[in-house]
C-alpha cells in the first residue's frame, strides 16, 4: 500500500530560523514521483518540486532545498532563514507512476513563521 | 506554471440542492483531471480521475450518483454535489495535467457550506 507520512503536525519558528519538514513514504513501486505542494490560508495548492524516485541528487532552490533518502524513505524539505511569507501548510504526496497517477497526500505540517 | 481555473472560490446553498463546480485550464489542455475534498485541517483525499470523454473513475467510497463528474473537453470538467447535505460541506479542489509524467497543477479550490 502507498502510503505518506508526515509526523509534524505544527512547526513554529521565528523568522530567520532555518526549519525541516519531515516526509516518509512507503510504495511498493520502484518508480514514483515524490512532491512537496504549498498551501497558503487562501487554499490554493501551489507546487514547489517533484521528484522521481531515480533521482537521489539533493535539489536547491534558493531558500528551500530537499534530500532525497531511498535508503530511509524520506523526502525531506528545508526552509532557510524562514520568513513571515513561508506560514503556510506544506503537503508532501507520492504518485505511483505506473499506476493511475492520483496523488496521495500526507496529512500535512502547518508551518508558522513569527516576526 | 499552468493556470487552472477553478469557480466558484466559495459557495453556499441550502440542503437538498446541487452546486456546480467548475474547473478550467486556462492556457494548456487537460487530458486528464483530478476532483480532491479537503476536510478542515486534513490532507486531500482523491474523490475520482477525469479524463476527456469518457467517464469518471472513482475512489473507493465516493458516490458516483451524489458526485457527478463532466469532463466534455480538454479545458473543462465540472464536479456536480447532487441533493447537497451539511456533511458534504467541504473544499474541493481540482487538479488537471497534460500528460502522464508531468505535474498536475491545481485550481484555487471552493468552499462549499450546506446549510
Amino acid at each position: 500500500a502507498q502510503k505518506v507520512t508526515q509526523a509534524q503536525t505544527e512547526i513554529s519558528v521565528v523568522e530567520k530560523e532555518d526549519v525541516t519538514l519531515d516526509c516518509v513514504y512507503e510504495t511498493r513501486d520502484t518508480t514514483y514521483y515524490l512532491f512537496w505542494y504549498k498551501q497558503p490560508p487562501s487554499g490554493e495548492l501551489v507546487f514547489l518540486i517533484r521528484r522521481n524516485s531515480f533521482d537521489e541528487q539533493n535539489e536547491i532552490s534558493g531558500r528551500y532545498s530537499w534530500n532525497f533518502q531511498k535508503s530511509t524513505s524520506s523526502f525531506n524539505f528545508t526552509i532557510t532563514a524562514s520568513q513571515v511569507v513561508d506560514s503556510a501548510v506544506y503537503f508532501c504526496a507520492l504518485s505511483e507512476v505506473l499506476a493511475t497517477d492520483k496523488l496521495i497526500f500526507g496529512t500535512g505540517t502547518r508551518l508558522q513563521v513569527f516576526p | 506554471g499552468a493556470v487552472v481555473s477553478q469557480h466558484p472560490s466559495r459557495v453556499i446553498c441550502k440542503s437538498g440542492t446541487s452546486v456546480k463546480i467548475e474547473c478550467r485550464s486556462l492556457d494548456f489542455q487537460a487530458t486528464t483531471m483530478f476532483w480532491y475534498r479537503q476536510f478542515p485541517k486534513q490532507s486531500l483525499m482523491l474523490m475520482a480521475t477525469s479524463n476527456e470523454g469518457s467517464k469518471a473513475t472513482y475512489e473507493q467510497g465516493v458516490e458516483k450518483d451524489k458526485f457527478l463528474i463532466n469532463h466534455a473537453s480538454l479545458t473543462l470538467s465540472t464536479l456536480t454535489v447532487t441533493s447537497a447535505h451539511p456533511e458534504d460541506s467541504s473544499f474541493y479542489i481540482c487538479s488537471a495535467r497534460v500528460l502522464r509524467d508531468t505535474e498536475a497543477f491545481f485550481g484555487q479550490g471552493t468552499r462549499l457550506t450546506v446549510v
